[in-house]
């Protein structure tokens, strides 16, 4: 299995600029996660979806979309990029709702937005 | 105030040294996730507990649920355990599955 994939792993934007992080898993996991990373804090939650057609937002929504049109592939999408967006994004996996399963992380994403 | 708080936020050790990393919290929770973020940046779970303590190798994960309270040991510390820590919390009740995390702590073990 190669778990939770995600691409690319450095990305350069320009202010206004648009782009999708594209996250995929081969565990049949249907929960998935998106989170941001900024300097000295934690993990924020951006979108989460519990199975295929199914998406909410989570903490940090704001200038972000999502879709989830099967199991595996989960991509965020940013359409008018902005300086504060500038952050690392994982997106995880688990198994169930309940948060008492192994949440898997792909590689993370490196995003700066100039 | 953070629902996961973490402490100390940077620590140095010497190798061989025992280690040891807090998480405190205030929801109640179904389990507790300790994380490892090695310099490269990938994430990987090291435990998942809900009570009691769990081992792994040099590792060994605790948590008393009365009080809040985790702790991540690293017994014989090496060069090689230099990373970012990251307690979080599945929240009780919660129907997302997702986790709260706390702000990591950056351990750096010197040879």
């Amino acid at each position: 299995n190669a778990g939770v994939t995600q691409t690319p792993k450095f990305r350069i934007l320009k202010i206004g600029q648009s782009m999708t992080l594209q996250c995929t898993q081969d565990m049949n996991h249907n929960y998935m996660y998106w989170y941001r990373q900024d300097p000295g804090m934690g993990l924020k939650l951006i979108y989460y979806s519990v199975g295929a057609g199914i998406t909410d937002k989570g903490e940090v929504p704001n200038g972000y979309n999502v879709s989830r049109s099967t199991t595996e592939d989960f991509p965020l999408r940013l359409e008018l990029a902005a300086p504060s967006q500038t952050s690392v994004y994982f997106c995880a996996s688990t198994l169930n709702f309940l948060g008492t399963d192994t949440q898997y992380f792909g590689p993370g994403t490196r995003l700066t937005v100039l | 105030k953070n629902e996961v708080e973490q402490s100390p936020q940077n620590l140095t050790a010497q190798e061989e040294e025992f280690i040891t990393i807090n998480c405190s919290y205030s929801v109640g929770i179904s389990a507790l996730h300790w994380l490892q973020q090695h310099p490269g940046g990938g994430i990987v779970s090291l435990f998942m507990l809900s009570s009691g303590k769990k081992k792994h190798g040099r590792l060994i994960a605790t948590i008393n649920i009365q009080e809040k309270h985790s702790s991540l040991h690293i017994t014989a510390s090496h060069p090689s355990d230099s990373a970012v820590y990251i307690c979080a919390v599945s929240k009780y009740g919660g129907s997302q599955g997702n986790l709260i995390f706390g702000k990591g702590t950056k351990l750096s073990v010197k040879p």
